[in-house]
């Protein structure tokens, strides 16, 4: 059974602080990673999508890949009361790009 | 562009009653699922639509639940005979061809 694990925290870092969120899978042939932020009440919100190994930058969000060792990562730089959520790790089914597993989710508490 | 859709918001049924959930996905996006998320807890997959394909069915937890997709696009969610244990919010979503999946606003369920 595909599988991916997240901490499920809370993890709580004060603002203005660097939040470092991990991930690991257990498909190898996985293809795409994505991170997806989740308010309390609301639905999923696709933050970050990763498709190679390395870094990938979108403001105050990196996404890291490393597929040898089947581990994904969100930083959140100068982190913000406004980012207090759970945040999912997802990892698409096999080569195809069709189904994706949810990791349970950490949820951050940024302290004002 | 508009996103994913979901009617109603809310629904509260009596035990024993059906309902029918419906979603309305991006336009352009051939690709439909449906999952639902108890209180407190992760994303667990219900079904998915591609294209033409036939349904993956292998996330219902059971033959009380089914689901259409009309014309490839517009889909509905039918539960019948309704019990508690139900009781969630189902969210919708539809995504590109690279996987990325984007969620409508969900549908809160409650069986009284």
């Amino acid at each position: 059974q595909k599988e991916v694990e997240q901490n499920s925290g809370p993890l709580s870092v004060p603002e203005g602080a660097i939040a470092s969120l991990n991930c690991t899978y257990s498909d190898r042939v996985s293809q795409s990673f994505f991170w997806y932020r989740q308010y309390s009440g609301k639905s999923p919100e696709l933050i970050m999508s990763i498709y190679s190994n390395g870094d990938k930058e979108d403001g105050r969000f990196t996404a890291q890949l490393n597929k040898a060792s089947q581990y994904v990562s969100l930083l959140i730089r100068d982190s913000q009361p406004s980012d207090s959520a759970t945040y999912l790790c997802a990892v698409t089914e096999g080569r195809s790009a069709r189904q994706l597993t949810f990791g349970s989710g950490t949820q951050l508490t940024v302290l004002p | 562009g508009a996103g994913v859709s979901q009617s109603p918001s809310n629904k509260v049924t009596e035990k024993g009653k059906d309902v029918e959930l419906r979603c309305d996905p991006i336009s352009g996006h051939t690709a439909l699922y449906w999952y639902r998320q108890s209180l407190g807890q992760g994303l667990e997959f219900l079904i998915y639509f591609q294209g033409n394909s036939a349904p993956d069915k292998s996330g219902l937890p059971s033959d009380r639940f089914s689901a259409e997709r009309t014309g490839g696009s517009v889909s509905t969610l039918t539960i019948q005979r309704t019990q508690q244990e139900d009781s969630a919010v189902y969210l919708c979503a539809s995504s590109t061809a690279r996987g990325e999946q984007y969620f409508g606003p969900g549908t809160r369920l409650t069986v009284t």
